[in-house]
């Protein structure tokens, strides 16, 4: 099974901030890598899909990138709405799908 | 607009069995392949299991194989996850979500295996 593991696993941040996280995988996944956004208490809702799409609705400050074994998620003005722990979720051939352990944006 | 509502979460005893239904609405039910995923408190998110649309593929996650059965009725547009030997490590909100990408989750049911 794929296994993804993001970095860092926390950030402190202030609003304004340009963020950066990362998704590695075990094994090349092409660019079925998706991002998801959890707020406290929410379900997740999808940011980007195929690595690199922004979902319909997301803020052009969502970027996402990568392929292969290597993906980043850049919030690129960070908003206060913005803080919540974000996954990566690869989905390259047929299931297991597996998700990343997610990363938490907290308020410096 | 689009919904998924899960229902039957609950108590139950390590070992004992118990059913999950998403109830759909807002889209054709029968065209979309269909997913349960979980999350433990305080936890991140694990996939569990998926369904085609028409059940021809069914995908489990090997921590639920042999326990958990994936299923769904396109005429009651519902999805179902039988859980049986439940254990204390399968406590969980579980979510339906629709397809890839998953773009509609539902709030979520609360199973807790506990003595």
């Amino acid at each position: 099974n794929t296994v993804m593991t993001q970095s860092p696993t926390s950030m402190f941040i202030s609003v304004g901030d340009r963020v950066t996280m990362n998704c590695k995988a075990s094994q090349n996944v092409g660019t079925n890598v998706d991002w998801y956004q959890q707020k406290t208490g929410q379900s997740p809702k999808l940011l980007i899909y195929g690595a690199s799409n922004r979902y319909t609705g997301v803020p052009d400050r969502f970027t996402g990138s990568g392929s292969g074994t290597d993906f980043t998620l850049t919030i690129s003005n960070m908003q206060a709405e913005d803080l919540a722990v974000y996954y990566c979720l690869q989905y390259n051939y047929n299931p297991p799908w597996t998700f990343g352990g997610g990363t938490k944006l907290e308020l410096k | 607009e689009v919904q998924l509502v899960e229902s039957g979460g609950g108590l139950v005893q390590p070992g004992r069995s118990l059913k999950l239904s998403c109830v759909a609405s807002g889209f054709t039910f029968s065209n979309y392949g269909m997913n349960w995923i979980r999350q433990a408190p305080g936890k991140g998110l694990e996939w569990v299991a998926y369904i085609s649309s028409g059940s021809s593929y069914i995908y489990y996650a090997e921590t639920v194989k042999g326990r958990f059965t994936i299923s769904r009725d396109n005429a009651k547009n519902t999805l179902y996850l039988q859980m049986t030997s439940l254990r204390s490590e399968d406590t969980a909100l579980y979510y339906c979500a629709r397809e890839l990408p998953l773009a509609y989750w539902g709030q979520g049911t609360l199973v807790t295996v506990s003595s």
